[in-house]
């Protein structure tokens, strides 16, 4: 079974600054997906970002990019010029791409606090 | 831009009651999925369904749940007996076909079960 690991709980950034959210998961499959989700006070699961296996140029949108390391099984979320908006919990995600409805594997999450 | 919508956001029930949760998917997408999530924990998934027939379902999604897509809209998920353990945030969300299957979230229907 895929299992995706969140190791940092928390974290803590001052606005303006840079931060890394790191992500690992488990899979014996070659091709797949990974997403991070987003999700503010009002638990909404708002997307941020997605990479597929199989390319190898890692994923960028706006400020949000990712470092997708296929053989160490790394998936980390960087996020450049924060800002207090973007104080969430953050979701590492697993997704096999098999071609059916394939149900998201959640890491615990990373609450990030911006500092003013 | 084309959103999930959840009905009711907030639902108290006793134990033992039947609850339906509605949702609403994006309207040319064909894949819809239940997902829950206890205060404080990761989110779970418990069910995708295609093609008007369940795809899949975690260990979670035992005979008390059951889903349901009454009309061309609507995905319902239904849970017949409720336990104080039920009491979560229920995530519907729904997919397009293209690969990645990205998935899109509603905003949640809290359900409390005294």
């Amino acid at each position: 079974a895929q299992t995706v690991t969140q190791s940092q709980p928390e974290m803590s950034v001052q606005e303006a600054e840079t931060v890394t959210l790191s992500c690992t998961y488990d899979t014996s499959e070659s091709d797949y997906y990974l997403f991070w989700y987003k999700q503010p006070p009002s638990r909404q699961m708002i997307l941020v970002i997605r990479q597929e296996a199989y390319k190898q140029q890692n994923a960028t949108e706006n400020r949000f990019s990712v470092n997708f390391q296929k053989a160490a099984k790394s998936f980390s979320l960087k996020i450049s010029d924060s800002q207090l908006g973007d104080a969430a919990m953050y979701f590492c995600a697993y997704s096999f791409s098999g071609g059916g409805a394939d149900g998201l594997t959640f890491g615990k999450g990373t609450h990030l606090i911006i500092q003013p | 831009e084309p959103e999930v919508t959840q009905t009711p956001s907030h639902q108290v029930t006793q134990m033992g009651q039947e609850v339906i949760l509605r949702c609403v998917p994006i309207s040319n997408h064909l894949y819809f999925y239940w997902y829950r999530q206890i205060l404080g924990q990761k989110v779970e998934f418990l069910v995708s369904f295609y093609n008007n027939e369940i795809s899949e379902k975690s260990e979670i999604f035992d005979d008390q749940f059951s889903v349901e897509r009454p009309d061309g809209s609507n995905f319902t998920l239904k849970i017949r007996s409720t336990k104080l353990e039920d009491s979560a945030m229920y995530f519907c969300a729904s997919s397009d076909s293209t690969p990645d299957r990205t998935q899109y979230f509603g905003p949640g229907t809290r359900l409390t079960v005294l």
